[in-house]
């Protein structure tokens, strides 16, 4: 099975630096995956870590320790736009399918 | 750009009635999973399609809810009969498939509320 852990809840202010931390414990690790899904719609792709380092896109990067199971996204300069739910999803090989499993999500409020 | 379309956007039930959801994936993508997200909680895998065969349905309550992905392409999820619990957003993805890293794209979800 799977077990991924991340904060319910984090505020931070506009034009702050956050970081969301995700811990996880996986088989046939295939891969992390951060999306963001604000209220009431679907989830969007943000980034993909399968290899150990610092991803960066913009305002947003990701970092994936496989050794430590643990990943995190960080946001930069941060905008009002940016308040919704950053969901950690580990991607497992096992059984046959390339199956994601989602954490609860962290639900960020970004405040002026 | 290509989407994924579901529909209904909503529906509103009663318990004990059965309802079902279609969705239509980014064409040309061969894998298709239906997620089921309750309010406050990451999505949570119903069942995974490779074409028209189940790859994985581990989690999906199978004495009340069916898939079928009859042809390979859109997809239909039904629940019957359906009870309180069931209450969540529906969500439907598709990707290109295979074994390497295939972003999943999600369709806009069905809101379902049964009363």
């Amino acid at each position: 099975g799977q077990n991924i852990d991340q904060p319910t809840e984090m505020t931070a202010t506009e034009g702050a630096i956050v970081q969301i931390n995700c811990t996880y414990q996986t088989s046939g690790f295939n891969g992390l995956f951060w999306y963001q899904q604000h209220a009431g719609e679907a989830p969007t792709f943000l980034s993909y870590n399968v290899l150990d380092g610092l991803e960066e896109k913009g305002r947003f990067s990701s970092f994936l320790s496989r050794s430590k199971g643990y990943s995190y996204l960080l946001l930069k300069e941060l905008q009002m736009k940016d308040s919704a739910s950053y969901l950690c999803a580990v991607a497992d090989l096992t059984g046959g399918g390339n199956k994601l499993t989602f954490g609860t999500g962290t639900q960020l409020k970004v405040e002026l | 750009e290509a989407e994924v379309a579901q529909s209904p956007r909503y529906k509103i039930t009663e318990k004990s009635q059965a309802v079902a959801f279609w969705c239509d994936p980014i064409s040309g993508h061969a894998t298709l999973y239906w997620y089921r997200q309750i309010l406050g909680q990451g999505p949570e895998l119903l069942v995974q399609f490779q074409d028209e065969s189940v790859v994985d349905d581990s989690q999906l309550p199978k004495d009340r809810f069916s898939a079928e992905r009859l042809k390979g392409v859109d997809s239909t999820l039904k629940i019957q009969p359906a009870e309180l619990g069931d209450s969540a957003m529906y969500l439907c993805a598709s990707s290109l498939g295979g074994r390497a890293f295939n972003e999943q794209f999600f369709g806009p979800g069905t809101r379902l509320t049964v009363l």
